[in-house]
């Protein structure tokens, strides 16, 4: 099946600093979508991203699909950034919807 | 107003017993999902549903069932719980399947002991 594969596992930043996050996944996709999960548990649909770039806020995604990577940028983050971030893409070509996550970044921002 | 709302957040609960946690989404949306969480935060589908009708049964144990009465509810019961059941389990839906979306529940906190 499909793999999909975060980096880097954990980060640490100070407020303010800016930060990538990389999602790769092993075979063709047609969709993508980045999480969040807040430090309560919260999931939190940040982008649905098949292809192309896509900004909301200090946040950012881009999708290389021919790649097979996407990348979340965060700028001038701030503590509630804080959190897991997920990325996940459906398995095969088959419509059912069912989503494979990665392993998550966990990102830590400090005041 | 909560999108997808499930209940129980928490839930303590002893091996052997049975239990529910219940889910509605007021999204109007088509398909919805049960995803568990572990320990270690990987999540993984367990079921879903479109218009009330079984989509995917993720290999997971007959004691877990889930039961859709309509298209805004999906409840999963649990028979016979082990402390391996122990995890986070979320509620999703999305207006279909896999080319939308997904929005998730708060989650249910499962503890077994």
């Amino acid at each position: 099946g499909i793999q999909v594969e975060q980096s880097p596992p954990d980060l640490i930043l100070q407020e303010g600093a800016n930060s990538t996050l990389r999602c790769n996944f092993s075979d063709s996709v047609n969709n993508l979508q980045w999480f969040h999960q807040n430090p309560w548990g919260q999931l939190i649909n940040l982008f649905y991203i098949p292809s192309g770039t896509k900004q909301n806020g200090r946040l950012s995604a881009t999708t290389v699909a021919t790649e097979r990577y996407s990348l979340l940028y965060i700028s001038s983050s701030q503590t509630t950034d804080s959190g897991v971030y997920f990325c996940a893409v459906p398995r095969g070509s088959s419509n059912t919807g069912k989503l494979i996550f990665g392993q998550g970044t966990t990102l830590q921002v400090k005041p | 107003d909560t999108a997808v709302s499930q209940t129980p957040k928490y839930l303590v609960t002893q091996m052997g017993n049975d239990k529910s946690i219940k889910c509605e989404q007021n999204l109007g949306h088509d398909t919805m999902y049960w995803y568990k969480q572990d320990s270690k935060k990987f999540l993984k589908i367990m079921f879903s549903y479109n218009n009330k009708e079984l989509i995917i049964n993720e290999t997971v144990p007959n004691r877990f069932s889930p039961k859709s009465p309509d298209k805004a509810h999906l409840n999963l019961h649990i028979n016979s719980l082990e402390l391996g059941d122990s995890a986070v389990y979320f509620c999703a839906s999305s207006q279909s399947r896999g080319r939308n979306t997904i929005y998730f529940g708060e989650g249910s906190w499962l503890t077994v002991v």
